[in-house]
């Protein structure tokens, strides 16, 4: 699976839009990118995923880029309880041989949001 | 009730002593996945499981067993605890797709 390279902190002031970068400039045609987040302590949870389309759903957009080496996980009205280790894996989406299912988390961002 | 359970929550155990984490599912999902964590770090595979009858290493196996008593449950065994799996541990399902995994709440091994 491709690395991905996210900053390690960001703060966002509550109400605001939180854009969270992640680059993955190595990724292949057959990946996608998925974003999670872990709050502190907690099971990961699922945001979004995508390949090549922006997408959205009730918690967040994808925002990737036309040469698919960089996604922006953009989270429209951050409230408090977006405090979060965010995390951008880039992973082929079905079975193609052993640990194709491995989801490899990396450091993730953390997003402090500021009341 | 919660979709993916972990039992124990928490487990404080001594060196050398054998200790299973228990993993149960109500999603009706054929995938099942551990993972452990260090302090700071980000998630790890141990072991997943595509059916009863189809367990697989993940990156980190070593020292650890599992069991797939039921397509609802996903057993981790460490034989013989040692201190540097002090860790916290969690268990994840998928269904066929492998596209989402849920997590469970984990459990908070400390070995001593």
């Amino acid at each position: 699976d491709a690395k991905t390279t996210q900053p390690p902190s960001m703060d966002c002031a509550e109400g605001r839009a939180a854009n969270l970068p992640c680059n993955h400039s190595t990724i292949s045609g057959n990946e996608y990118v998925y974003w999670y987040r872990q709050i502190h302590s907690q099971g990961p949870q699922y945001i979004i995923h995508g390949l090549k389309n922006n997408e959205t759903n009730e918690m967040a957009s994808l925002i990737i880029t036309e040469d698919r080496k960089s996604s922006t996980l953009i989270l429209p009205h951050a409230t408090l309880r977006d405090t979060a280790v965010y995390y951008c894996i880039v992973r082929v989406a079905f079975y193609s041989g052993a640990g194709s299912y491995q989801l490899t988390f990396g450091k993730g961002t953390k997003l402090s949001v500021i009341p | 009730d919660a979709d993916v359970t972990q039992t124990p929550r928490n487990r404080i155990t001594k060196t050398g002593k054998r200790i299973m984490l228990e993993c149960s599912q109500t999603k009706g999902h054929d995938r099942m996945y551990w993972y452990r964590q260090d302090p700071g770090l980000g998630l790890q595979l141990i072991y997943y499981s595509f059916d009863v009858k189809d367990i697989n290493k993940g990156e980190i196996s070593d020292g650890y067993s599992v069991s797939r008593q039921a397509q609802a449950k996903f057993s981790l065994s460490l034989e013989s605890a040692i201190p540097n799996q002090t860790a916290l541990y969690f268990c994840a399902t998928s269904d066929f797709s492998g596209v989402q995994q849920f997590f469970g709440p984990g459990t908070r091994l400390t070995v001593l």
